[in-house]
């Protein structure tokens, strides 16, 4: 059973970094994307980039690239996201997917971590 | 980027509707469209992909239409469990793109 497991939540006070943490079960993790995407309370999602387990540079969305990091360990299915120098804006909930094989999509979710940024 | 508009933002709908929203894309995106349904306090749930496919495990009163820049999405029966948010996705082209939503409300 595909299962996408992410760590819980966060409170961070602005300029601090946030590591987010997405396990995943019941299948190959080296055969697909993992994406981040967020959600802004009360708003819609927007997406932030795709890590492939085993191949190359992860792609980034240009909004994010210069303080936000994606990686992955093989050894336990598991990727992760950091985001550096938070500020208030980025209080939202993080949800890794799965991306179909070959089908371009968000197939399944990790269940979100919230993060709020507050001094 | 890829722009994504929905219409409408919001729809007020009785159980057994059609109901039917859609999704226009900036600049052609051939069939790279996916829909997603979110219900609150859910992380969001695949319902289309490739603009027509229907996800697995997915109710067949679900349909998609639609190629390059338009494309529908329709509930032949609205059920109570259908109440939910439904967001369009381009996997197009980087960045990944959503629409802002529409929320399917109870008339």
């Amino acid at each position: 059973q595909v299962q996408l497991v992410q760590s819980g939540a966060e409170v961070k006070k602005p300029g601090a970094a946030v590591r987010v943490s997405c396990k995943t079960y019941g299948f190959t993790f080296t055969d697909h994307f993992i994406h981040w995407v967020r959600q802004v309370p009360g708003q819609g999602l927007e997406w932030m980039g795709w890590i492939k387990p085993t191949r190359g540079a992860p792609n980034y969305s240009k909004k994010f690239q210069d303080r936000f990091t994606m990686t992955t360990d093989t050894s336990i299915s598991t990727a992760y996201m950091e985001l550096t120098s938070l500020r208030s804006d980025d209080t939202a909930l993080y949800y890794c997917a799965r991306d179909g094989l070959g089908r371009d999509n968000f197939d399944y979710w990790g269940q979100g971590t919230p993060v709020t940024v507050s001094s | 980027d890829i722009q994504m508009t929905q219409s409408p933002s919001s729809l007020s709908a009785s159980i057994g509707d059609r109901v039917t929203i859609t999704c226009r894309a900036s600049q052609s995106i051939t069939t790279y469209l996916n829909w997603l349904q979110q219900k609150p306090g859910e992380a969001p749930k695949l319902l289309i992909y490739a603009a027509s496919t229907l996800q697995s495990g997915v109710p067949s009163r679900f349909s998609a239409s639609g190629s390059g820049t338009d494309f529908t999405l329709t509930i032949s029966s609205l059920q109570p469990e259908d109440f939910a948010t439904y967001y369009c996705q381009q996997s197009h082209t980087s960045p990944r793109t959503f629409g802002q939503g529409t929320k399917v409300e109870i008339k």
